[in-house]
């Protein structure tokens, strides 16, 4: 199975700051990487897929790169709304397996 | 517009088994796959498993391999992911979402667009 290591597991930051979590695969998956934000007692919501394609409706400030084995999740510029936990997962391979999450929280 | 309603919370005693279903509507069943996932209480999601609704074929996680059954019925356009020999550790929220298959620069992705809202099951003695 491909394992998928989120950091920092949690992150404390401010409105307006611009925020980066990483995501790095036990081996490389190519483009098959998608961010989903969860917020508590809700389903996850898709943000990112295929790397860095921005799921409709989600705003610009939310952007994604990387390929291989490294990616990374960008927020530029935090609303109150972004604050939440965040997930990567590979859809390379089957067990499609999530990272462990990044909670991130209000400064 | 899309959407996943799934079925009511349960508890369920060590050694049952548990049925979860998860009716879909406004978009052709057949032709997206559907995953299951689960969250145990304060933890991150686990990806159990992902069903073909048109052929009926299923992919399961290693883990859960000789205890989870994924079946669709398409006359009701519900896929129904049943547990069984149910432990403690499986007390979690488990969520249905739609497989979608997307071409980018010549290539297929895929992720999950449109999730149910979570059914708990709860494993107590």
């Amino acid at each position: 199975d491909i394992q998928m290591t989120q950091s920092p597991s949690s992150l404390s930051a401010s409105v307006g700051d611009r925020v980066t979590i990483t995501c790095r695969a036990s081996q490389s998956i190519s483009s098959y990487l998608n961010w989903y934000q969860q917020k508590p007692g809700k389903a996850p919501k898709v943000l990112i897929y295929a790397a860095s394609s921005l799921q409709s409706g989600v705003p610009s400030r939310i952007s994604g790169s990387g390929s291989g084995t490294d990616f990374t999740l960008t927020i530029s510029s935090l609303q109150p709304e972004d604050f939440a936990t965040y997930y990567c997962q590979q859809s390379y391979s089957t067990p499609h397996t999530f990272g462990q999450g990044t909670k991130l929280e209000i400064k | 517009q899309v959407q996943l309603v799934q079925s009511g919370a349960e508890v369920k005693k060590p050694g049952a088994s548990v049925k979860v279903s998860c009716k879909a509507s406004g978009y052709t069943f057949t032709r997206y796959f559907m995953h299951w996932v689960r969250q145990a209480p304060g933890q991150g999601l686990e990806w159990m498993g992902i069903i073909n609704p048109s052929g009926g074929s299923t992919t399961y996680a290693q883990k859960l391999q000789g205890r989870v059954t994924m079946t669709r019925d398409t006359s009701t356009n519900t896929v129904y992911m049943e547990l069984s020999s149910l432990r403690s550790e499986d007390t979690a929220v488990y969520y249905c979402a739609r497989d979608v298959r997307i071409t980018v620069a010549d290539s297929y992705y895929y992720y999950m667009d449109v999730w149910g809202k979570g059914t708990t099951v709860t494993v107590s003695s």
